[in-house]
C-alpha cells in the first residue's frame, strides 16, 4: 500500500500565480479531505469529499480556492490567484467512512507552499 | 465554544513519567474519536482510536467520557521518542484539536 500520495512536496511561487496541489488517496477509501496547517491556526479542514462528491466546503477560505475530485483516485486543490497568506502546509487525507462512522484518516506527506 | 479544544502545552515531563492529555468536544452527536501524533515537519499519524469502553495499546490508554464530552490519552513510562504533538480528532465534522505538545526530557 503506497499510502496517500501528494505532489509536489514543496512549492514556491510568486503572488498572483496559480497553484495546483494534487492528491492520490488510498485505493478503496471513499472519503478524501484537504487540510491546511499553520502555526497560528493549527490544522484546518478546507473541504471533504465522500464518494467523489464534495460534502462540506465551508472551510474553504474564499473563492480563490477550489477543489475537485474527478474520480476516486485523484483530487486537486487549486489556488488562483495565490497570496502570501496562503503559505502553509497543505495535507490531503483519505479514510473509509460508513454512515457517520469513520475508521481513521491516513495523511499524505503534505505540500509545503510558500507564496512570495 | 470551539468544536474541539486541547491544552496546547508544552508539557515537559521527565523520562519514565506518566502524562495525560484531555480533549473536550462540543457536539454530543459525535461518533468517532481518535488520537493522532505529529512529529515536527511531518504528517499526523494515527496513534489510536478511542472506543466507548476505553482501550489500551502498550503504554498508551485512551478513554471517552460522553457525559462530560471529553476524551483522554494517558502515556505511561514516557520515552524520549514520545516527544511530539498529540492531536485529538472528533469525527462529526472531522475536526482536529490544535494539538498538545509533549517534550520528554532526559
Amino acid at each position: 500500500d503506497a499510502g496517500v500520495i501528494q505532489s509536489p512536496r514543496h512549492e514556491v511561487t510568486e503572488m498572483g500565480q496559480e497553484v495546483t496541489l494534487r492528491c492520490k488517496p488510498i485505493s478503496g477509501h471513499n472519503s478524501l479531505f484537504w487540510y491546511r496547517q499553520t502555526m497560528m491556526r493549527g490544522l484546518e479542514l478546507l473541504i471533504y469529499f465522500n464518494n467523489n462528491v464534495p460534502i462540506d466546503d465551508s472551510g474553504m477560505p474564499e473563492d480563490r480556492f477550489s477543489a475537485k475530485m474527478p474520480n476516486a483516485s485523484f483530487s486537486t486543490l487549486k489556488i488562483q490567484p495565490s497570496e502570501p497568506r496562503d503559505s502553509a502546509v497543505y495535507f490531503c487525507a483519505s479514510s473509509s467512512t460508513t454512515g457517520t462512522l469513520n475508521y481513521g484518516y491516513t495523511f499524505g506527506s503534505g505540500t509545503r507552499l510558500t507564496v512570495v | 465554544r470551539k468544536e474541539v479544544e486541547q491544552d496546547p502545552g508544552p508539557f515537559n515531563v521527565p523520562e519514565g513519567a506518566t502524562v495525560a492529555f484531555n480533549c473536550t468536544y462540543s457536539n454530543s452527536a459525535s461518533q468517532s474519536f481518535f488520537w493522532y501524533r505529529q512529529d515536527c515537519r511531518k504528517e499526523p499519524k494515527l496513534l489510536m482510536s478511542v472506543y466507548s469502553s476505553g482501550n489500551e495499546d502498550g503504554r498508551f490508554t485512551a478513554q471517552l467520557n460522553r457525559a462530560s464530552q471529553y476524551i483522554s490519552l494517558l502515556i505511561r513510562d514516557s520515552k524520549l521518542s514520545d516527544s511530539a504533538t498529540y492531536l485529538c480528532v472528533v469525527n462529526q465534522k472531522v475536526t482536529f484539536g490544535t494539538g498538545t505538545k509533549l517534550q520528554v526530557i532526559p
